[in-house]
């Protein structure tokens, strides 16, 4: 029963198109993230929903756009996708109080 | 603005020996959290052990403890016992205990277990 799981795990698309990551987690978190991990495996907080609520929203270039339709659920879509847009992108998951993240498996976004 | 610093880039350890990796911090809060994370080649990011701030004692999860030196800023993991499987990358991670639970990441460290 996986906790936090992202679609797809990798995706491989030509500049210009739009492409949507899902993320779903069945442990009750009340918050969710969007990381990106670059070529240099540096991690760095994209957007987080708390309860549905937009919380963090980083600065990000705006073709890039979440959404939560519920607490469980948080969605990433990309549009017009650039060279510079692959990377590891992962998904995580925290309940309130002090613990950890629980992270998702990542999908691998390659831009041709 | 706060900040996590790995300076090793990486580091190598013989199966069975222990090895500790170094994480600095800079922050004006008195109040958060710290943590290690593994990634092994399956990408997949793992809590390792987590430290408060607030507590002195150290953290330990089995083979894994914490060094956390509050005034130096200083939070080092050392693995006992290296085994094969411990070779990933470790990230240092920090969390204030206000406002959004937004982690600063260090760079990380790739960790080689040689046999």
């Amino acid at each position: 029963d996986t906790a936090v799981s992202q679609t797809p795990k990798y995706l491989v698309t030509q500049m210009g198109n739009d492409k949507s990551i899902k993320c779903e987690q069945n442990l009750g978190h009340d918050t969710m993230y969007w990381y990106k991990q670059d070529s240099k495996k540096f991690l760095k907080i994209m957007f987080s929903y708390n309860n549905k609520e937009l919380i963090i929203n980083e600065t990000v270039p705006n073709r890039f756009s979440p959404k939560s339709p519920d607490k469980a659920h948080l969605n990433l879509h990309i549009n017009s996708l650039e060279l510079g847009d692959s990377a590891v992108y992962f998904c995580a998951s925290s309940p309130q109080g002090s613990y950890g993240y629980t992270f998702g498996s990542g999908t691998r976004l390659t831009v041709v | 603005a706060q900040t996590v610093t790995q300076s090793q880039p990486e580091m190598s350890v013989q199966e069975a020996e222990t090895v500790t990796l170094s994480c600095t911090y800079d922050t004006s809060e008195s109040d958060y959290y710290l943590f290690w994370y593994k990634q092994p080649p399956s990408r997949q990011m793992i809590l390792v052990i987590r430290q408060e701030a607030y507590k002195q004692q150290n953290a330990t999860e089995n083979r894994f403890s914490v060094n956390f030196q509050k005034a130096a800023k200083s939070f080092s993991l050392k693995i006992s016992d290296s085994q094969l499987g411990d070779a990933a990358m470790y990230f240092c991670a920090y969390r204030s205990a206000e406002g959004t639970y937004k982690y600063i990441f260090g760079t990380g460290t790739r960790l080689k277990v040689l046999a």
